[in-house]
């Protein structure tokens, strides 16, 4: 089954503690990104990755870094939470061809205490 | 950054009804557009896309129209079913200097009322 994976599905941690949340995707898909849904503001891009080892920021990348060392695979880190990144992370991917929809994983909620 | 917003935060509609969200964006150098349905506790789901040298495009049972003038975006909804209660997003995709940046508007939530 096609499909995008995120671990965990929900963590509750604490300030300062480093975290990765994890996503893969079997698609085969070069596009990849992460957005952060809060309520009323939708979802914003953090970063997004062309390909493996091409990544960039999105609309509201700080306090967040990201790797892409496989193609299937683009963790989200973040160093040194803070309560403000309490929230509903979501990953997505797509092909990198031209206009193409995004395929989401099922989001992952994090609480910064 | 670009802002997407929609007309309306709510809607209710009877079932059978015609459904329809409106999204307004502002940068018009956006040259493709997506709508997604997202029901409680799951990610985004694609419903239908557009690019921007359409001005409609039709799937099942669902319309998207681009109004590029006024930079204007809606989804039609045919015979609502209870099914279709979700919240709704419209996204515009923006060629940035590395690749594709995504905005989403922030939501309209559709309620069918049996």
């Amino acid at each position: 089954e096609a499909q995008v994976t995120q671990n965990p599905r929900y963590l509750i941690t604490v300030t300062g503690k480093k975290l990765t949340v994890t996503c893969s995707q079997n698609m085969n898909h070069e596009y990849m990104s992460w957005y952060r849904q809060d309520p009323g503001l939708g979802l914003r891009q953090i970063y997004y990755s062309m390909n493996v080892e091409v990544t960039d920021k999105g609309d509201v990348p700080e306090g967040y870094k990201v790797s892409r060392k496989e193609k299937r695979n683009f963790p989200l880190i973040l160093e040194s939470p803070s309560p403000n990144q309490t929230s509903l992370y979501f990953c997505a991917s797509s092909l990198r061809v031209k206009n193409q929809p995004q395929h989401f994983g099922d989001g992952t909620r994090l609480s910064i205490l | 950054g670009e802002s997407v917003g929609l007309h309306l935060p709510t809607l209710s509609v009877q079932e059978g009804d015609n459904s329809i969200i409106n999204c307004a964006y502002s940068n018009s150098a956006s040259d493709y557009f997506i709508w997604y349905k997202q029901e409680s506790g799951k990610g985004p789901q694609f419903i239908i896309d557009i690019r921007s040298n359409m001005d409609k495009r039709q799937g099942q049972r669902v319309t998207v129209l681009l109004n590029k003038t006024v930079k204007h975006l809606s989804l039609q909804i045919a015979a609502t079913q209870p099914g279709d209660s979700a919240v709704y997003f419209c996204a515009e995709k923006i060629i940035a200097r590395t690749g594709n940046q995504f905005y989403f508007g922030t939501g309209t939530s559709l309620t069918v009322i049996p």
